[in-house]
């Protein structure tokens, strides 16, 4: 399968201050990557896919104007939280796919915490 | 909207039983896929066993099955031998394809302590 790495692995930001997550696909052509968000001992919870080269397609809920989504090349995309609050706390995970394939591969995750 | 339901927050199994996890979905959609992923400690989430949808032949990998009931909209996994490695949460996850992309949904998932 696919080596998926997201950086920072943990990260502290003050609220009210932006913080952006990369996700890499070291050896695969990610057509498409996803976005997930998981709260403690909850699931992971879709927040965005998007598609290299285009805008990102958000879940019913996200507010598209606080995680801003880039996926501007087949290996890279990037999560950003803008103004953040400790609401947004969370494990924030991403994957990689491509059009036309079930196989998702994971990245280890983000932890974020916002203080 | 996809809905996938795991009822079973928590779960435990003696080491070397078999234990069964359980997984009901709700879509319209008649071509999809359906997996089971394992979330260890360390939270890198790990593809167990996948179910194509149009397929009625269950899905076996080595000590893992599922039980796939398309009429019903169930899927469960079976572990067999379970090993102190096993011991996890488990998701059981939907897919189904679209423009803009494939699409997941995951269970709120079973956490299983396999207990020495």
């Amino acid at each position: 399968g696919a080596v998926v790495s997201q950086h920072p692995s943990w990260v502290i930001c003050k609220s009210g201050t932006s913080v952006k997550i990369e996700c890499r696909s070291l050896d695969f052509q990610a057509t498409t990557m996803f976005w997930y968000r998981q709260f403690p001992k909850q699931s992971l919870m879709l927040m965005a896919t998007s598609n290299e080269g285009s805008k990102a397609t958000y879940e019913q809920g996200v507010e598209k104007d606080k995680f801003l989504i880039n996926h501007a090349s087949l290996t890279l995309s990037t999560l950003t939280v803008t103004s953040a609050h400790p609401e947004d706390s969370s494990f924030y995970i991403c994957s990689v796919g491509t059009s036309g394939s079930y196989e998702q591969y994971f990245g280890p995750g983000t932890r974020l915490t916002v203080t | 909207a996809q809905t996938v339901t795991q009822s079973q927050p928590e779960m435990s199994v003696q080491e070397a039983e078999t234990v069964t996890l359980s997984c009901t979905y709700d879509t319209s959609e008649n071509n999809y896929y359906l997996f089971w992923y394992k979330q260890p400690p360390s939270r890198q989430m790990i593809l167990v066993i996948r179910q194509e949808a149009y397929k009625q032949q269950n899905a076996t990998e080595n000590r893992f099955s599922v039980n796939f009931q398309k009429a019903a909209k169930s899927f469960s996994l079976k572990i067999s031998d379970s090993q102190l490695g096993d011991t996890a949460m488990y998701f059981c996850a939907f897919m189904k394809q679209s423009n803009t992309g494939n699409q997941f949904y995951f269970g709120t998932g079973t956490s299983l302590t396999v207990i020495p």
